[in-house]
Parts: C-alpha cells; sequence; structure tokens
C-alpha cells in the first residue's frame, strides 16, 4: 500500500496569512495527488487535483505542486470561511489512502 | 447538477448488517466509478471499495474483505454498500464518493450516512 504521511498535523494562522501544508508518499506516484477540505459534520470538498489543478470554482488563492513523492498545498492568504481540516489522497493505486489530516486554526 | 444522495442514519447491533444506498443523478450514472469512503470521529477518511457503475466490476479493501459488499442498480442509478458482521469499531460516517475519469480524483461526495453499531 502506498502511505501518505501529511504535516504539520494542525497550524495556526490568522487572516490573511499564507499556509503552506506537505504531503510524502512512501513510493513515487507521479501527480496522482488530491487535496480536500472538510469542514465539521460535512463530506470532504475536493480542491486540488492530479497535484496542481484548481477544481472548477474554488478560489484561486489555493494551490497545489509537486511530483513523486513530495507535495505541497498552499493557501496563500487565508480567509475566515478557510478554517477546516485538509486531506490529501493519493490516487495512483488502491487502496486510495488519505493523510493524517492537518486541522487549520484561527491564531 | 451532479448529486449523491445517501440514506438516513442506522443503528445497528453487533453482529447484523446494514446497507446503505447512495443514489446518483445529474450525470450519466455508467460512465463513473463510484466509491465507497468511511470516517470514523476524529480519524482521517479510509477508502473502503469501489464499483464500475456500468460494468459491476468491483475492488474491495483489504481491511474490509469478506464483510463488505457493493452493488448497484442501473435502472435506478443507485449504488450500495453492504457491511456485515457489524463491530462497535464499525460506528463512522460512511460517505460515496464519484471517481473522475481521467485523473482519478473523487469530484462528487454524498452527504454521509451515520451508522452507529451499540448494544
Amino acid at each position: 500500500d502506498i502511505q501518505m504521511t501529511q504535516s504539520p498535523s494542525s497550524v495556526s494562522a490568522s487572516v490573511g496569512d499564507s499556509v503552506t501544508l506537505t504531503c510524502r508518499a512512501s513510493q513515487a506516484i507521479s501527480s496522482w495527488v488530491a487535496w480536500y477540505q472538510q469542514k465539521p459534520g460535512k463530506a470532504p470538498k475536493l480542491l486540488i487535483y492530479a497535484a496542481s489543478i484548481l477544481q472548477t470554482g474554488v478560489p484561486s488563492r489555493f494551490s497545489g505542486t509537486g511530483s513523486g513523492t513530495d507535495f505541497t498545498f498552499t493557501i496563500s492568504s487565508v480567509q475566515p470561511e478557510d478554517f477546516a481540516t485538509y486531506y490529501c489522497q493519493q490516487v495512483h493505486s488502491v487502496p486510495n489512502i488519505f493523510g493524517q489530516g492537518t486541522r487549520l486554526d484561527i491564531k | 447538477q451532479v448529486q449523491l444522495v445517501q440514506s438516513g442514519a442506522e443503528v445497528r447491533k453487533p453482529g447484523a448488517s446494514v446497507k446503505i444506498s447512495c443514489k446518483a443523478s445529474g450525470y450519466t450514472f455508467n460512465d463513473y466509478i463510484i466509491h465507497w469512503v468511511r470516517q470514523a470521529p476524529g480519524e482521517r477518511p479510509v477508502w473502503m471499495g469501489w464499483i464500475d457503475a456500468a460494468k459491476g466490476n468491483t475492488k474491495y479493501s483489504q481491511n474490509f474483505q469478506g464483510r463488505v459488499t457493493i452493488s448497484r442498480d442501473r435502472s435506478a442509478t443507485t449504488a450500495y454498500m453492504e457491511l456485515n458482521s457489524l463491530k462497535s469499531a464499525d460506528t463512522a460516517v460512511y460517505y460515496c464518493a464519484r471517481e473522475g475519469t481521467v485523473t482519478r480524483e473523487f469530484d462528487y461526495w454524498g452527504q454521509g450516512t451515520l451508522l452507529t453499531v451499540s448494544s
């Protein structure tokens, strides 16, 4: 199984800050990574796919980069509605494992 | 618009079975794969398996092999996930999700179904 190690597990930020999360795959997976946002009591919401492609309708302050084993997700200017938990997921092969998640809190 | 609407919350006793439905609309059902994912409280989502809506082919996680069955009814554009021999550790929210056709991301999700397993 291809594991995804996500860090940090939590981060505190103020509105307007830039935040970067990372995910490392246990083996090379090209660009087969997606990033999701999840708010309490809601289903995950797709933000980024193929490591760097912004899902339709998602604000451009969200971005993703990476290929191989190392991937990053950035929010360039955190907004109040961005406080949530974020997950990476490898979609290279089943089982499609998710990272441990990063909780973004208000500082 | 694409929608996946799941059946309501369930309560079961240990050892029982449950079958959760996922009604798809707003797209051609046969053109996509449907995945099932579960999430225990405070935990990351865990992939359970998928079904090819057109062919009916399935693939399951080893963690659930033998206990989970995913099926679909093409005429009803509905996918199902049945989990047997329930344990308290199966208490979680269960989601269905549609897979994007080329890049495999889970682009649309159901609202989730809470399963509580308790004696």
